[in-house]
């Protein structure tokens, strides 16, 4: 098993759409958690990071982290074309580990 | 501000033969991460590198290495390519060793034939 589990999907949505992202984890050491964004032929881009449970919201996006149940997610809502990418999940204790990455697709 | 820019951004190298990638990264970051992205395995981490010490290592083998230098940039090493070494190699910079806020350059893309 896994440290990280991620759906790589692929996911598609019409735009407008809310999309939802998960990842499950089995290392209660994690503590930091984050998510990323990849573009084709582009390196990962940090779009947020949280710290233990808890919302977090920046715009459109919002993460949520459930430690007892090693569960954490990302919301996306009124997506957009240009949200089209692989979004990464990744958790930190010493060093960084990633999930799967789930491709989506938002479709005008 | 200059991102963390890596170089080259493609190499196609024989079976057997050796690399060298090369990471700058953002400047006033001291923190280098080294990461192997395969459509099978997804990102893997291979070693962290601080103040020209490397402090975390992956699960690669013994061919795989890396160094600093006093500037931040860093380098890694492949040895004896094998096929299987075929990826896309990232490197992420980081203000301090394990911080969360970790900056990814491009990539270099590794294809062994």
């Amino acid at each position: 098993q896994k440290e990280v589990e991620q759906d790589p999907g692929p996911l598609s949505v019409p735009e407008g759409a809310i999309v939802s992202l998960n990842c499950t984890y089995s290392n209660s050491a994690f503590q930091y958690f984050m998510w990323y964004r990849q573009y084709s032929r582009k390196g990962p881009e940090l779009l947020m990071y949280t710290y233990s449970s808890g919302n977090k919201e920046d715009g459109r996006f919002t993460a949520q982290v459930d430690k007892s149940s090693k569960y954490i997610s990302l919301f996306i809502r009124d997506s957009q074309p240009s949200d089209s990418a692989t979004y990464l999940c990744a958790m930190n204790n010493n060093d960084m580990r990633f999930g799967a990455g789930t491709r989506l697709t938002v479709k005008p | 501000k200059a991102g963390v820019t890596q170089t080259p951004r493609y190499l196609i190298k024989t079976r057997g033969q050796q690399v060298t990638l090369s990471c700058s990264p953002i400047s006033g970051h001291r923190s280098v991460s080294w990461y192997q992205q395969t459509p099978g395995q997804g990102l893997q981490f291979l070693f962290e590198y601080f103040s020209e010490t490397q402090r975390n290592k992956g699960n690669f083998p013994g061919r795989f290495s890396g160094r600093q230098f006093s500037n931040s940039r860093s380098e890694m090493n492949v040895s004896t390519l094998e096929l299987g070494d075929s990826a896309l190699y990232l490197c992420a910079s980081c203000v301090e060793q394990g911080r969360t806020e970790a900056f990814f350059g491009q990539g270099t893309r590794l294809t062994v034939v």
